[in-house]
């Protein structure tokens, strides 16, 4: 089936930029996610990019896709303490509805 | 508009028993999704749901576990019976049909702990 890889774990200090990383095996997704899962609450789909795209900008967050390596990216600027949360990469390939999750990377910001 | 419920929040339960869960989609949305996350793991997909109809089940992980959604509303997830590596996170999940990036709307999850 599927991989889809992240890191466990991010730590960042209040204020700057965070990085969080994912990389896939399936090069017929046509679609991939972020999503953001806060404690107690269920996972909120926080932005996603066509295959078709390198780059995608939403306020404070860029998504940058290289489709060659299948490495995806999601950048947070200005990171808060409201960001502190597990985010989860997701891919959607061409054949049925499906999602493949990432393992999550939960980010904790340093005041 | 209220989101996806599901119930209950927590459960725990011995090894052998029954465990029945719900999922409570949006209103309207034919699609409904339940995925698993064992801890410390990726989310795994279960099944999927169109209306009433089993669109795919592949994820199911063997035949202890039973998916059922009457009437293309709510759903319910049976484990019967539980055994210790059924603990996890249980996430429902509910789309509309034929958009194009196919946003799924999750529920908070259902933690599942098997003694």
């Amino acid at each position: 089936g599927e991989d889809v890889e992240q890191s466990l774990f991010l730590s960042v200090r209040e204020g700057d930029s965070s990085v969080i990383n994912c990389t896939y095996t399936d090069s017929s997704s046509t679609y991939l996610y972020w999503y953001k899962q806060e404690p107690g609450a269920g996972l909120q789909l926080l932005t996603y990019i066509f295959s078709n795209m390198d780059m995608k900008q939403d306020q404070r967050l860029t998504v940058l896709l290289n489709k060659k390596d299948k490495h995806l990216s999601l950048r947070i600027a200005d990171t808060q303490t409201g960001d502190s949360a597990i985010y989860f990469c997701a891919e959607s390939p061409n054949t049925g509805n499906q999602f493949y999750f990432g393992t999550g990377t939960s980010l904790t910001v340093i005041p | 508009e209220a989101g996806v419920t599901q119930f209950p929040s927590h459960s725990v339960i011995e090894k052998g028993q029954t465990v029945t869960l719900r999922c409570d989609p949006i209103s309207g949305h034919d699609n409904l999704y339940w995925y698993r996350r064992v801890m410390g793991k990726e989310i795994k997909f279960l099944l999927h749901f169109v209306k009433e109809s089993k669109q795919d089940e592949s994820g199911m992980p063997n035949n202890r576990f039973l998916a059922e959604r009457t009437g293309g509303t709510y759903s319910t997830l049976k484990v019967q019976p539980v055994e210790l590596e059924d603990s996890g996170v249980y996430f429902c999940a509910s789309s509309r049909g034929q958009v194009s990036y196919n946003e799924q709307f999750f529920g908070p999850g259902t933690r599942l702990t098997v003694l």
